[in-house]
């Protein structure tokens, strides 16, 4: 079974601070991505990477960047967080092997609070 | 652009009722669909897909949803429902030509004793 685990389940940081999110899957996957979920928004994508130091801008990257400088980790980064920042984050990953059809496995999500 | 709507926000039934969560999804290309369930302070987990032939396609827990093209709609079903089955449902699609996916509101099921 795929495995994703995100770093922490509960954070709370101060507005300014610089957050790092952390995710690593154990199954080798080429692709990672990383969401936010918000009620009655469904979940929005923020960054993805297609494989190791490759990065994509999703629909919301404003505030965010990433790095994947290893194959397993994927880190989120917020470079000086706000309130509006606050929110649940969940990281997936997913290999491209076997078609496109390879559906993305989720971590438990990690609950951020910015004050 | 692909997009996805559930139409409801809300789902609320009693145990052994059936049920159906309606999903309406946009594309100008050829699509994959998929229905994920997230159970409190978890992640998602995957119930069923669509990638092609039979319209009608079944998932873990005997969920099961219908393709339907000429309506756009991908709605997921179940014939007699269990308090365990509470949990927010997402209907979600992908381009065929990409891996990105892009994902409904939700729709809270709470099912009632």
């Amino acid at each position: 079974d795929v495995k994703v685990t995100q770093s922490s389940r509960y954070l709370v940081k101060r507005t300014g601070e610089k957050v790092f999110l952390e995710c690593v899957q154990d199954m080798d996957h080429e692709n990672m991505f990383w969401y936010r979920q918000d009620p009655g928004l469904g979940l929005r994508l923020i960054y993805f990477s297609y494989d190791v130091k490759m990065k994509e801008k999703g629909d919301i990257p404003e505030g965010y960047s990433v790095s994947r400088e290893k194959k397993e980790r994927f880190s989120l980064i917020l470079e000086s967080a706000s309130t509006n920042q606050t929110s649940m984050y969940l990281c997936a990953s997913r290999t491209p092997a076997g078609g496109r059809n390879q559906p993305q496995h989720f971590g438990d999500g990690t609950r951020l609070s910015i004050l | 652009a692909q997009s996805v709507t559930q139409l409801d926000s809300q789902v609320p039934v009693f145990e052994e009722a059936p049920v159906e969560l309606r999903c309406n999804y946009s594309s100008s290309v050829s699509v994959y669909l998929f229905w994920y369930v997230q159970y409190p302070n978890q992640g998602l987990q995957l119930l069923l897909k669509y990638l092609s032939g039979s319209t009608l396609v079944k998932g873990i827990n005997g969920f099961e949803a219908e393709f339907n093209k000429s309506q756009t709609s991908f709605h997921l079903r179940k014939p007699s429902v269990h308090i365990s089955v509470t949990a927010e449902y997402f209907c979600a699609v992908s381009e065929t030509s990409g891996s990105r996916l892009t994902f409904g509101e939700g729709t809270q099921l709470t099912v009632n004793p």
